[in-house]
C-alpha cells in the first residue's frame, strides 16, 4: 500500500511568487497535519484536519499561508508571496483513529525560495 | 494545553556509551506518549509508543507521571542510531499529535 505522497518533492520559486504543495494522504485516514522543518530545526506544527470539524490553523505563521484539504482526502498547502524565511521543508501527515494514533510522514516537499 | 519540551538540541555520545535522550510534557489528562525517528534522508517514522512498553532497536521508554518525562534511553548507543529524535503527545480523543522540538543524538565512534 502507499503512504503518504506529496508533491513536488523540490520546488525552487522566486521571491514573491505564489506555490502550492499537495498531499495524499493513506486511505481512510481521517486525521491530516502540515508541519515546516527549517534547516537545523525541529519540526513546526502549522495546521491539523481531522474529520469534518474545523481545522486547527493555529501553527500558519501567517496570513500567506493557507491550506485545504477536498473531500477528506487530498490537501494543499498555499503560501503567498513566498519569502526567503519560507524556504524549509513541508511535511505532510496522516493518520488513522485507532492504529495506535501513529502518524505517518511523507517524504517532505523542499521548497527553495530565491 | 498540551506542551512537548525536549531540552538538549544536540547529544553527542561516543559508540558503547549510554544514551538518555530527554521529554518531558505538560498536559492534564492521561496523554499517549511516543518517540519519532529521522535517520539521515529518510522520512520521520515511529520508534516507539508508551502504551506498548516495547523495546525497538535497543531502545526504551518508561512514563513517569509523577515527573512528566518520557525520557528515551539505551544501554550501549552504535553509530546507527545518529538521527533526529522526537517526542511528542497525544490528548484524549481527536486532539492532535505535538512534537518536541527535537533532539540530535550524535554517536562518535
Amino acid at each position: 500500500g502507499a503512504g503518504v505522497s506529496q508533491s513536488p518533492s523540490n520546488k525552487v520559486t522566486e521571491k514573491g511568487k505564489d506555490v502550492e504543495l499537495r498531499c495524499d494522504p493513506i486511505s481512510g485516514h481521517t486525521a491530516l497535519y502540515w508541519y515546516r522543518q527549517s534547516l537545523g530545526q525541529g519540526l513546526e506544527f502549522l495546521i491539523y484536519f481531522q474529520g469534518n470539524s474545523a481545522p486547527d490553523k493555529s501553527g500558519l505563521p501567517s496570513d500567506r499561508f493557507s491550506a485545504e484539504r477536498t473531500g477528506g482526502s487530498v490537501s494543499t498547502l498555499t503560501i503567498q508571496r513566498t519569502q526567503q524565511e519560507d524556504s524549509a521543508v513541508y511535511l505532510c501527515a496522516s493518520r488513522a483513529m485507532g492504529d495506535g494514533n501513529t502518524i505517518y510522514f511523507g517524504e517532505g516537499s523542499w521548497l527553495t525560495v530565491v | 494545553a498540551q506542551r512537548v519540551t525536549q531540552p538538549e538540541k544536540l547529544l553527542s555520545v561516543f559508540k558503547g556509551a549510554p544514551v538518555e535522550l530527554k521529554c518531558n510534557y505538560s498536559y492534564s489528562g492521561s496523554p499517549e506518549l511516543f518517540w519519532y525517528v529521522q535517520y539521515s534522508r529518510q522520512r520521520l517514522q515511529l520508534l516507539l509508543r508508551h502504551i506498548s512498553r516495547e523495546s525497538i532497536k535497543g531502545f526504551t521508554a518508561d512514563l513517569n507521571k509523577g515527573e512528566t518525562s518520557f525520557h528515551l534511553k539505551k544501554p550501549f548507543a552504535q553509530e546507527e542510531d545518529s538521527a533526529m529524535y522526537y517526542c511528542a503527545l497525544k490528548g484524549g480523543g481527536y486532539q492532535k499529535v505535538t512534537f518536541g522540538t527535537g533532539t540530535k543524538l550524535q554517536v562518535i565512534p
